[in-house]
């Protein structure tokens, strides 16, 4: 199915942990997000790449890289995972303005 | 600073009834307006958008309404149907052009729909 795919679904890390959270999309997006959920917060923006080859820092990038690999690969990374990142992480894709994202089903990540 | 707000953090409505869902903000550049829909453990869905320029916007059983004087905005379900219970986040853009828009999401209005 056309869409955008996270892997993985559910993860657990021990602080200071890293790990990475692979995401592909098979629209022909230019531009891909990574995003987390916490309760009462909505939904925040942590890293975006307008196009492949560019990312750019979103709202709480700290302690978050993310790789543009090519126009269907955005991947986010933890380099020292700490509980404060236990969140819902959800990529996206999308176009133009007024179109909306789509987005993946989510990362449940939790940081003991 | 929240730029998008959503003050009810859940409704409960009738099925077949009308169910009005409300945002508001404080960036009056913001130039598309969004709504999306998110059952558990699913990713959020686009529902629905507007343009600034714009007052309302239909798409079959939602109608979102902007009025910018008050800097508000409100999505319509008519009738609510027992699917529509869900989170729903309204969300705002300001242009950058280059396919990127900065969107800014609200934090969320649960609403359940009662048979």
């Amino acid at each position: 199915n056309a869409g955008v795919t996270q892997t993985p679904k559910f993860q657990v890390l021990k602080t200071g942990q890293s790990m990475t959270l692979q995401c592909a999309q098979d629209m022909n997006h230019n531009s891909m997000y990574w995003y987390r959920q916490d309760p009462g917060m909505g939904l925040r923006l942590i890293y975006y790449s307008a196009s492949e080859g560019t990312t750019d820092k979103g709202e709480v990038p700290n302690g978050y890289n993310v790789s543009r690999l090519n126009k269907r690969e955005f991947s986010l990374r933890l380099e020292s995972a700490a509980p404060s990142q236990t969140s819902v992480y959800f990529c996206a894709s999308g176009t133009g303005a007024g179109y909306g994202y789509t987005f993946g089903s989510g990362t449940r990540l939790t940081v003991v | 600073d929240q730029q998008v707000k959503q003050n009810s953090p859940s409704l409960s409505v009738q099925e077949g009834r009308i169910s009005i869902l409300n945002c508001d903000y404080t960036n009056s550049m913001f130039d598309y307006f969004l709504w999306y829909k998110k059952y558990p453990a699913e990713g959020p869905t686009f529902l629905i958008s507007i343009s600034s320029i714009k007052d309302k916007n239909e798409d079959g059983r939602f109608t979102v309404f902007l009025n910018k004087s008050a800097k508000h905005l409100s999505l319509h379900i008519v009738p609510s149907q027992p699917g529509d219970s869900a989170v729903y986040f309204c969300a705002a853009s300001g242009g950058m052009g280059g396919g990127y828009q900065k969107v800014t999401f609200g934090t969320g209005t649960k609403l359940q729909v009662i048979p």
